[in-house]
């Protein structure tokens, strides 16, 4: 059974830092990988998704990297802004299901 | 493109009561949608996948008789919570997807469901 663990599951960073989210999941037979960002009682935002044949996606500020071998996925967010504070999800497309990790809450103080 | 809405965004029922959430594609035609809930501080699990004109596929621990699905159109998902109690209250997500996008979910603005 695929289980997607995100680490950490909190961070604060003052505002100009750049930082660096993980994913992980337990199977690496996946079809893609997707990272959303969600602000607090509203929906998902699709930030960016890696095909299974991809190593990393980059879209502003944000770059997705993409390790099936070993099970991992790191969204990097450069120079860090208070508008960036969300929580923020990876799910794993597995099959026609795309199962979400825990998240991590990120708070970027300005 | 690639839009997906939810009606309504908010609802407030009475315990014992049924609700009606509606999930709309409104610029594609949807092949499959799929309905999530969220509680608190905590991720999107999966409920149910259903297809257009054919019956929802429920999770595991999911009570279909509970949470009834129906995707009647290419366009138009709705999920009816019946006889609700103050348990079922949550955040409901819908997504959407069609095949010509690859299997890309495409998600509504969420419901947030509360039973007195």
């Amino acid at each position: 059974k695929q289980e997607v663990t995100q680490i950490p599951a909190a961070l604060s960073v003052p505002e100009g830092e750049n930082l660096v989210l993980n994913c992980s999941f337990t199977d690496s037979a996946i079809y893609n990988l997707q990272w959303f960002r969600q602000d607090p009682g509203k929906g998902l935002t699709s930030l960016l998704l890696i095909q299974s044949s991809q190593r990393e996606q980059t879209s502003g500020r944000l770059n997705a990297s993409l390790d099936k071998s070993s099970g991992r996925s790191t969204l990097y967010i450069a120079a860090s802004q208070p508008g960036d504070s969300a929580t923020y999800l990876c799910a794993v497309h597995d099959t026609n299901k795309l199962i979400f990790g825990t998240g991590t809450l990120l708070a970027v103080q300005p | 493109g690639a839009v997906v809405s939810q009606h309504p965004s908010r609802v407030i029922c009475k315990s014992g009561t049924s609700v009606k959430i509606e999930c709309r594609s409104l610029d594609f035609q949807a092949t499959t949608m799929f309905w999530y809930r969220q509680f608190p501080k905590q991720s999107l699990m999966l409920m149910a996948t259903s297809n257009e004109g054919s019956k929802a596929t429920y999770e595991q621990g999911v009570e279909k008789d509970k949470f009834l699905i129906n995707h009647a159109s290419l366009t138009l998902s709705t999920l009816t919570v019946t006889s609700a109690h103050p348990e079922d209250s949550s955040f409901y997500i819908c997504s959407a997807s069609y095949r010509a996008y690859g299997n890309e979910q495409f998600f509504g603005p969420g419901t947030r469901l509360t039973v007195l």
